[in-house]
């Protein structure tokens, strides 16, 4: 079963704005990441954020951590068509227990 | 450094019949994790491998195997193919064993199509 529920599900905006996703999971967790999958490829990670961090950016990404609403938002900014892809939160409640993957949210980005 | 490979990248087979994917992680990551993806189930974890001991296990039937090598590289293992099994089969690596505490390395993945 999913631990991370990803929302939502679908999501497409215009070149140029930004783009949010939320994920909420379960159970406590050691860490949450978020990764990126373009169609039928594998996944490329994008940013890991620990249980005892709040907030983490990378490039155009920004990731915040709610431990206390058991929840992580994902903003892209100025948002490119290339940005176009599945985006799917990832949590572990230990750093030796597997990953858990949602289901993604697939973001289309306009030209 | 290349990247995580996997082999062969498409594959048909048919019911009843066994098939083996290999991975090989990044030079120097010595775990590898198999998960499979379908569109009704989404990303499902299978097993990961560290020095050649599996290390944790998913909730999939043991048709489903695997084994990891001296150096790292993987092959999982699929018997008795069933129509369900059709799916994208990824390989990951990552530098230490601890899966849940480092980013993880995909491979392309192997499709795998079950007539």
């Amino acid at each position: 079963s999913q631990q991370g529920e990803e929302d939502p599900q679908a999501l497409s905006i215009q070149e140029g704005e930004n783009a949010t996703m939320n994920c909420s999971y379960k159970t406590s967790i050691n860490n949450l990441q978020w990764y990126r999958q373009n169609s039928g490829r594998g996944l490329v990670h994008l940013i890991l954020i620990r249980s005892n961090e709040r907030e983490k950016h990378s490039g155009r990404l920004r990731v915040t951590l709610d431990t206390s609403k058991k929840s992580s938002s994902l903003l892209i900014t100025a948002s490119r068509a290339a940005d176009t892809a599945s985006y799917f939160c990832a949590t572990t409640p230990g750093a030796n227990s597997k990953l858990t993957f949602g289901k993604g949210i697939t973001l289309s980005v306009r030209p | 450094k290349a990247g995580v490979t996997q082999t062969p990248r498409y594959l048909i087979k048919t019911r009843g019949q066994q098939v083996t994917l290999s991975c090989s992680p990044i030079s120097g990551h010595r775990s590898v994790s198999w998960y499979q993806q379908t569109p009704g189930q989404g990303l499902q974890f299978l097993f990961e491998y560290f020095s050649e001991t599996q290390r944790n296990k998913g909730n999939f039937p043991g048709r489903f195997s695997g084994r990891q090598f001296s150096n790292s590289r993987s092959e999982m293992n699929v018997s008795t193919l069933e129509l369900g099994d059709s799916a994208l089969y990824l390989c990951a690596s990552s530098l230490v064993g601890r899966q849940g505490d480092h980013e993880q390395y995909f491979g392309p993945g192997t499709r795998l199509t079950v007539t």
